[in-house]
Parts: structure tokens; C-alpha cells; sequence
């Protein structure tokens, strides 16, 4: 069965300042990943996908993550954190053969002026 | 395009109480789902469909009925409620096969005393 982990609950980031997230998943196969993002009190937002390809991802909002198969890893960078980047991002992993999705637990980041 | 909508926003019930969670699409997709999410505990799949007419099991299906009798509409209904299922729960669309991009709604948040 697939599962991911966010090893991080919480980061404290200052405003400018670089932000990475941690996901590491399990899979058999080729995964297919996201990353979604949760503000407060709202659903949850899509920032990035990997399918296949590169495994450096650009989305939105200036976010990039990287898929790195040996480590099992598909971290979210951005490199230079707004107030507005405050929010839950959860990492998502895909099962190829249907639509279910698989998230990790999350990651609260907070951003200091 | 409202997108996806959930409605109500807030709900407290009695333990035992029944209620239906609606949720409704005006994209035309064909696959939508429901999750409940819980501290810590990332979103977790109750039950899904992937057409009008066919439902299934997720992860965490027990307490909880479905049904899909048009593309837009996917209630959740809540048999006898529980004290365990206060939470927030999420619904989700997604436009079909080689698509694997959720759309989410606002959330209902659950309270069961």
C-alpha cells in the first residue's frame, strides 16, 4: 500500500528566507505526487504534480519541489518565503491504476516578519 | 464555474443524530470523493465514485453512506452519529482518467456531542 510522511509538523520560517519541505514516500511503483496547500479555514489548493519527466517541478505561487526516486523523497523548496506562504501543505501520493489519493499528515509553516 | 461546494459549513449534532453532508460539482467530473480530516492525521478517503450510479470504499468507510445518482451531486450521510467522527470533511472532484488533479471544496466542519 502506498503511504507518505511529512517528518516535519511545524517549520517557523522568517519572511525572505528560504522554505523546504520534507515528504518521503512509499510506493512499488512509479508514484505519481502532489502537493497541495491548505489556508487557513479553506479547502486545499494544488501547487505542483509529478507524473514523470523531469523530476524538478515548477508550480505555482513560485513553488518547486524535486523528485529524487533513490531516496524516495519529493521535497517542495521556495526560495524566498512570503507572509502569505503561512498555511498546511500536505504531500500526496497517486495510485496509477485509480484515482484514490494518499496524504501525509502535514506541515504547519509559519512565517515571521 | 462555482467549482465544488460543500454544504453546510458548520454542523453540530447529537450522538445518534443522522445527516447528509452535500456536496455538488458544475465541472462535469466524473470522479469524486470524500475525506475527513483529523489533527495530525493528514486527509483520509471514506468513500468515492468514479461515475454516476458506482461508489466504493476508502480508507475509513465505516459510519458512512453514499450514493451517485447524478454526475453533479455526491451526499454523505451520516447513519447514527458518532462522537469519533467530528471532523472536517472535505469533497473533491476530479475530471477523469490521465487528469489526477483534485479540486476541493470549502469543508463542513462536524462537531458530534
Amino acid at each position: 500500500a502506498q503511504s507518505v510522511t511529512q517528518p516535519d509538523i511545524h517549520i517557523t520560517v522568517s519572511e525572505g528566507a528560504s522554505l523546504e519541505l520534507r515528504c518521503n514516500y512509499s510506493y512499488g511503483a512509479t508514484p505519481y505526487l502532489f502537493w497541495y496547500v491548505q489556508s487557513p479555514g479553506q479547502g486545499l489548493q494544488l501547487l505542483l504534480k509529478y507524473f514523470s519527466g523531469d523530476t524538478l517541478v515548477q508550480g505555482i505561487k513560485g513553488f518547486e519541489a524535486e523528485f529524487k526516486r533513490s531516496q524516495s523523497s519529493f521535497n517542495l523548496r521556495k526560495p524566498s518565503v512570503h507572509w502569505s506562504d503561512a498555511a498546511e501543505y500536505f504531500c500526496a501520493v497517486g495510485d496509477i491504476n485509480d484515482y484514490k489519493l494518499s496524504f501525509g499528515a502535514g506541515t504547519t509553516v509559519t512565517v515571521r516578519a | 464555474n462555482a467549482g465544488v461546494t460543500q454544504t453546510p459549513k458548520f454542523q453540530v449534532l447529537k450522538t445518534g443524530q443522522s445527516m447528509t453532508l452535500q456536496c455538488a460539482q458544475d465541472m462535469n467530473h466524473e470522479y469524486m470523493s470524500w475525506y475527513r480530516q483529523d489533527p495530525g492525521m493528514g486527509l483520509r478517503l471514506i468513500h468515492y465514485s468514479v461515475g454516476a450510479g458506482i461508489t466504493d470504499q476508502g480508507e475509513v468507510p465505516n459510519g458512512y453512506n453514499v450514493s451517485r445518482s447524478t454526475t453533479e451531486d455526491f451526499p454523505l450521510r451520516l447513519l447514527s452519529a458518532a462522537p469519533s467522527q467530528t471532523s472536517v470533511y472535505f469533497c473533491a472532484s476530479e475530471s477523469g482518467p490521465n487528469s489526477y488533479e483534485q479540486y476541493f471544496g470549502p469543508g463542513t466542519r462536524l462537531t458530534v456531542t
